[in-house]
């Protein structure tokens, strides 16, 4: 069974940053694109990064480009995202997706609040 | 960046009849889009992949068609569960992207 694990959320003052892991299990992890995908409160889904298994190639969205990056440890098949320059408009719960083309797998989120 | 476009935002419909949602995209995503489903406070479950195809253990009332820029997730009788937020998503071109989603109340 596909399991992702998500953790490393809290409270964050606006400026600071934060590393969040997935831990994924179930699956060979080198086989599949891992994202970040993340939900402001009472808001849509908004892809964040990906990257690639074959060769660690990368993808970001304009909104985090310069501040995050997302990063893997096969040999620990899990997932990182390291956040700085944390803004108030980066407040979201963070999901770890699997990609297969659409996102076939979900973990269950970690929030992520930057607030003074 | 291609913009997914869903209408409406709100679907007000009563236990077994029957939604219809449509996602727009701004250009052609071929049939590279996903339906996902989202419960309060839960993350969202993956519903139809390749505009038509019903992933693992999504009941047969859901189905998915369209392809290009024009798409449809049609739940043919609606049950309580289905009372939902429901999100349409291109992956075609990075970077990938949502549509707002239309949220199926009951009427």
């Amino acid at each position: 069974e596909v399991q992702l694990l998500e953790s490393g959320g809290g409270l964050v003052q606006p400026g600071g940053s934060l590393r969040l892991s997935c831990a994924a299990s179930g699956f060979t992890f080198t086989n599949y694109i891992m994202n970040w995908v993340r939900q402001a409160p009472g808001k849509g889904l908004e892809w964040v990064s990906g990257i690639r298994g074959i060769d660690d190639g990368t993808y970001y969205a304009d909104s985090v480009k310069g501040r995050f990056t997302i990063s893997r440890d096969s040999s620990k098949k899990t997932l990182f995202l390291q956040m700085n320059s944390l803004r108030a408009e980066d407040t979201a719960v963070y999901y770890c997706a699997r990609k297969s083309g659409h996102f076939d797998s979900w973990g269950q989120g970690t929030l992520v609040t930057v607030s003074s | 960046e291609i913009v997914m476009t869903q209408s409406p935002a709100t679907l007000s419909v009563s236990p077994g009849e029957r939604a219809t949602l449509s996602c727009r995209a701004s250009q052609s995503v071929s049939s590279n889009l996903a339906w996902y489903q989202q419960k309060p406070g839960q993350a969202p479950r993956l519903l139809i992949y390749g505009a038509s195809t019903r992933a693992t253990g999504i009941p047969a009332r859901f189905s998915g068609s369209g392809s290009g820029t024009e798409f449809t997730l049609t739940i043919s009788s609606l049950q309580s569960e289905d009372f939902a937020l429901y999100y349409c998503q291109q992956y075609t071109n990075w970077p990938l992207t949502f549509g707002g989603g239309t949220k199926v109340e009951i009427k």
